[in-house]
Formats: structure tokens, C-alpha cells, sequence
């Protein structure tokens, strides 16, 4: 398995704008996490999802952000309308089982910069 | 919010020496694990140890948890230049599946 794989790796866009991550996880895995990587405010969960089925989206900062996960096999990450405080890295997570009982598989990131 | 708080903020040793970090958490937790960061790159696992667990071992990593102060600690014994990266605790408390990460050690080993 060629691991998590996030695209694009890089995004440059125009407050405003609006902005697709894309994520495919590890085959099999059951768990899908989106995380927020800032040096003000660390690594933040954002949502996380079982089975495709979002559970848990409380650390989603606005209603500008939604994520989506229409099949196993691919989850995407919306930011609409964007804004230069979202200027981050995103990564995508993905697990076998539950999030701490075995190890987290993360992408490369996508650095998003809002300008 | 954040679930653990990592202890240096930021660490600079030669190689050769051991690198201690410590980690700080306030719920109580099914598991912990620790991730490293190089620079640019997403988190790669490290090792998990279990709440019913006070200590392990793989490689040069030695981890050791104490549940009752809420806290864990990360040696890596005769650290080497290549060593060099951010390093994250990460928990999980209990009834919950969420992953939560700490605030990160930054580790420079200098040849």
C-alpha cells in the first residue's frame, strides 16, 4: 500500500476562495482523521470519522469547514469561503481500529496558504 | 484543546547523548503513543504503550508511563544527527476514539 496520500501538497489561493483537500486512506483502515497543523496553535483534531460515518467534528473551527467521506476509500476537506487565518498544514490520518489503540498513519500534508 | 503538553519545548544535544522528553496529560487514557516529525513531512509512529503498561522498549527508545501523575517520558539513548525532528505524545482518553496530540518536543542533535 503506497500509505495516505493527500493531494494537492501545496495550495496557494485568494481569500474568498474556495478550497478542496482531498485524502485517500490506507485500504482497510476504518478510521479517518483530519488534523490542523499551526505553530500558534500545534496539531489540532479536527474530525474524525468510522466507517465513512462522520463521529466527532467539535474541533472544526467554522461552519466554513466541512468534511465529507463518500466512500472508504476517499474523504475530502472544504474551506469555503477561505480566509488567511486558515493558512496551515492539513494532514489526513488514517487507522486500522480506534484512534489510540493502534497507530495512526498520516499523510505528507497539504500546506494551504490564503492570501 | 490540546490533551498533552510535551516538556522541553525544545531540546539541543550532541550525538552520542541521550535525549529525554516528557510529556504531560490531563484525562485518563486507554493508550499513548509518541509520533516524530521531520521537518516538511508527516507524523510517523514511534511506539504505543498501554495504560496497564509502566514501560517499553524498541531499539534505542525507552518509553515509560505513569499513569497516576498522567505522564510519560521519551528517552532515545545515543542520539545521532538523523535523530533530529519534532516529537509528539498522543493520547487517547477513555470512551472516546479520538487521537489527541501534545504540544511537541524539537529535538536538534548536533554531529
Amino acid at each position: 500500500d503506497a500509505g495516505v496520500i493527500q493531494s494537492p501538497r501545496h495550495e496557494v489561493t485568494e481569500m474568498g476562495q474556495e478550497v478542496t483537500l482531498r485524502c485517500k486512506p490506507i485500504s482497510g483502515h476504518d478510521y479517518l482523521f483530519w488534523y490542523r497543523q499551526t505553530m500558534m496553535r500545534g496539531l489540532e483534531l479536527l474530525i474524525y470519522f468510522n466507517n465513512n460515518v462522520p463521529i466527532d467534528d467539535s474541533g472544526m473551527p467554522e461552519d466554513r469547514f466541512s468534511a465529507k467521506m463518500p466512500n472508504a476509500s476517499f474523504s475530502t476537506l472544504k474551506i469555503q469561503p477561505s480566509e488567511p487565518r486558515d493558512s496551515a498544514v492539513y494532514f489526513c490520518a488514517s487507522s486500522l481500529v480506534a484512534g489510540g489503540n493502534t497507530e495512526a498513519f498520516f499523510g505528507q500534508g497539504t500546506r494551504l496558504t490564503v492570501v | 484543546s490540546q490533551q498533552g503538553e510535551e516538556d522541553p519545548q525544545a531540546l539541543s544535544i550532541q550525538e552520542g547523548e541521550n535525549a529525554t522528553m516528557n510529556c504531560s496529560y490531563k484525562t485518563s487514557i486507554n493508550n499513548l503513543q509518541w509520533y516524530r516529525q521531520n521537518s516538511g513531512r508527516g507524523l510517523v509512529h514511534l511506539i504505543l504503550i498501554r495504560s496497564n503498561e509502566r514501560e517499553k522498549h524498541s531499539g534505542r527508545l525507552r518509553v515509560t508511563l505513569d499513569t497516576s501523575k498522567k505522564s510519560s517520558s521519551l528517552l532515545i539513548t545515543a542520539s545521532r544527527a538523523a535523530d533530529t525532528a519534532s516529537y509528539f505524545c498522543a493520547t487517547d482518553a477513555l470512551n472516546t476514539d479520538k487521537l489527541i496530540f501534545g504540544t511537541g518536543t524539537r529535538l536538534q542533535v548536533f554531529p
